[in-house]
């Protein structure tokens, strides 16, 4: 375990609705990424958040919107879903941001888009 | 553009036999290092990580890798792999043009270790 929370674990849902992953990182964890692992894209950066401010992205749709809470949570919003955005999206934290720090990683939400 | 190129996709070996994934980035500058492991239905989970120094770099559970500067390598071994190492293993590189710390992932490798 990492300390590390994701809700939910899974998610079916149709296309063109909206569907909101949640994450709780590590107490005591100010930065938050979120991840997503499909099986054509592998495992890529969406975004990340430090202490409640986007700090940088990476291959995120304008579909998809983020935010991170005054508690540190990290919510990520997908809307508008098309079928290509059936995957695994994980979230990770660590303690600050920076190359120097170890990441550690949710289990997962693996969304079904049908 | 950077990236990371993990050699083998499907790797299947017998418990006891020697493991090597080859791991190569395309980034001229600094780099951090790290091999993570997906265990069937688990989270990712590191297994060791490189910043500097030493080039040799042991993880958890018998891994180590190998840092090759010139190759832009980070190859990963295990002299004897037992059933339990069945996993998906990733490379993952940061680099200092990203002072924020984003991991940039390579597409992974099964690893289907046989009794």
């Amino acid at each position: 375990d990492s300390g590390v929370t994701q809700t939910p674990k899974h998610l079916i849902t149709a296309t063109g609705q909206r569907v909101t992953l949640r994450c709780s990182p590590r107490s005591g964890d100010l930065s938050v990424y979120w991840y997503q692992q499909s099986l054509d894209q592998g495992l890529q950066f969406l975004i990340q958040y430090y202490n409640g401010e986007e700090r940088a992205k990476g291959n995120i749709l304008e579909r998809f919107s983020a935010q991170q809470f005054p508690d540190l949570h990290s919510e990520l919003n997908l809307s508008s879903l098309e079928l290509g955005d059936s995957a695994l999206y994980f979230c990770a934290s660590s303690v600050a941001a920076g190359a120097s720090y170890e990441q550690y990683f949710g289990p997962g939400t693996r969304l079904t888009v049908t | 553009a950077q990236s990371v190129s993990q050699h083998n996709h499907h790797v299947i070996l017998s418990e006891a036999a020697s493991l090597e994934l080859g791991c190569n980035y395309s980034y001229g500058g600094t780099v951090n290092l790290f091999w993570y492991v997906q265990y069937p239905g688990q989270h990712l989970q590191l297994l060791l990580k490189y910043f500097s120094g030493d080039p040799l770099v042991k993880g958890i559970k018998g891994f180590e890798a190998e840092f090759i500067k010139s190759k832009f390598s980070f190859n990963l071994r295990k002299p004897s792999v037992q059933w339990s190492d069945t996993a998906e293993y990733f490379c993952a590189v940061k680099t200092s043009t990203d002072s924020w710390g984003k991991l940039q992932f390579g597409a992974g490798t099964q690893v289907v270790v046989t009794p």
